[in-house]
């Protein structure tokens, strides 16, 4: 089985300062990771995805994360915030042949003019 | 352009009468879910399906049914709706290994 622990439901941010939000995830078997947003209204939009290929995966809008199987991490980075990164966000977790995504409980980020 | 279409958008009904919440799809994908998102509790889910007529539990399946018919459509069904399934509904179809999650149904149950 699979679960994900996101650290922080809340995170602030100065606009143009680093934006990190934190997932730890547990998984019997080697996973697929994914990074999703979602605004206010709206339904949830793919950042990106870990499928076993490069470690350090980039997605859409300035986002990256590192998959690290050591600390059983999928951090999303962002060098430098912007106003409309305002949104939740959800790590989730599926297995290889398992076509259920278990999510976190999600981050909201705000960012400070 | 792929589309996943839920509806109602909004629903404020009250307890014990059924409803149905409708999804459908442009992709022709096989692989169909249902998920609810609660404050604190991220997203779980509550059906799936692998093809027509192929149909299972996901983690939360206690008061809702589910049919799939044909492929490009994947109602939701409450029999008995109850106040603790006020909650956001998607529907997400599955392509490539990733999930595409509709624009959501925002039921309240009174």
């Amino acid at each position: 089985a699979q679960s994900v622990t996101q650290l922080g439901s809340h995170v602030s941010v100065s606009e143009g300062a680093l934006v990190l939000l934190r997932c730890n995830y547990s998984s019997s078997v080697p996973p697929y990771l994914f990074w999703y947003v979602q605004y206010p209204n709206q339904g949830l939009q793919l950042l990106l995805k870990y499928t076993s290929a490069a470690t350090l995966v980039k997605g859409i809008n300035g986002f990256e994360a590192e998959f690290k199987k050591s600390e059983t991490s999928f951090h999303l980075t962002k060098p430098s915030a912007h106003m409309s990164d305002a949104a939740e966000y959800f790590c989730a977790v599926s297995g290889l042949n398992d076509y259920k995504l278990s999510f976190g409980a999600g981050t909201t980020v705000t960012v400070r003019a | 352009e792929a589309q996943v279409t839920q509806n109602p958008r909004y629903l404020i009904t009250v307890t014990g009468k059924k409803l149905t919440v409708t999804c459908s799809q442009n992709m022709n994908h096989e692989y169909m879910s249902w998920y609810r998102q609660d404050p604190g509790l991220g997203l779980r889910q509550i059906y799936y399906s692998m093809n027509v007529e192929v149909t299972d539990k996901g983690d939360v399946p206690e008061g809702y049914k589910v049919s799939r018919k044909e492929k490009r459509n994947f109602p939701l069904i409450l029999e008995s709706p109850s106040p603790n399934q006020t909650s956001l509904y998607f529907c997400a179809p599955l392509a490539g290994g990733e999930q595409y999650f509709g624009p959501g149904t925002r039921l309240t149950v009174t």
